[in-house]
């Protein structure tokens, strides 16, 4: 089946700092790239859409000045949380999916845990 | 917010019972899917069903759809300690990509 990896696996920083997180497909070619947000215990909440090429789509309530999106290539998606704080901290999981199929076939990365101090 | 329902929120049962977890959403769809959580972990796709089907088996797993109540349930039979997780429907709409998620089943198998 289709792999998508996250890099890095969690990660911790101190307020103020910015963080990057990728998300890659690693055997086939992403045309459109998810991220989500979950917090503990919580479901998964769609923060914006990413078409490679094109700028992304951000769901209401999400500040796309503060969560930087890149979709630069066809397997490579990037997160950048800029200027974090503590309530950023979260579980940020990226899904892909290929251009065709019969159905919405979304494949899920294992997940970023963000800890901002 | 299009955010489904799941009930119920947490559900424990002894290893070998059947577990039955239900999803509701608010609009019509196109597909419905269930994805299963281990803790802290990524989502893991275990079965699609169609919005013109009714029921959907796989291994251990059967999925029903009804969508004049606008509801789904998944049953997961002769459960095993390996089942513990958390489960959630997403539903994706006609002309949208989009998956919306709903807000999932805990699930505790105690062996």
């Amino acid at each position: 089946g289709a792999v998508v990896s996250q890099h890095p696996s969690w990660v911790i920083c101190k307020s103020g700092t910015s963080v990057k997180i990728e998300c890659r497909s690693l055997d086939f070619q992403a045309t459109t790239m998810f991220w989500y947000r979950q917090f503990p215990k919580q479901s998964l909440m769609l923060m914006a859409t990413s078409n490679e090429g094109s700028k992304a789509t951000y769901e209401q309530g999400v500040e796309k000045d503060k969560f930087l999106i890149n979709h630069a290539s066809l397997t490579l998606s990037t997160l950048t949380v800029t200027s974090a704080h503590p309530e950023d901290s979260s579980f940020y999981i990226c899904s892909a999916k290929s251009w065709g199929g019969f159905y919405n076939e979304q494949f899920f990365g294992p997940g970023t845990r963000l800890t901002v101090l | 917010s299009q955010q489904g329902e799941e009930d119920p929120q947490a559900l424990s049962i002894q290893e070998g019972e059947n577990a039955t977890m239900n999803c509701s959403y608010k609009t019509s769809i196109n597909n419905l899917q269930w994805y299963r959580q281990n803790s802290g972990r990524g989502l893991v796709h275990l079965i699609l069903i169609r919005s013109n089907e009714r029921e959907k088996h796989s291994g251990r797993l059967r999925v029903t759809l009804d969508t004049s109540k606008k509801s789904s349930s998944l049953l997961i039979t002769a459960s095993r300690a390996a089942d513990t997780a958390s489960y959630f429907c997403a539903t994706d709409h006609f002309g949208n990509e989009k998956l919306t998620f709903g807000t999932g089943t805990r699930l505790t198998i105690i062996p």
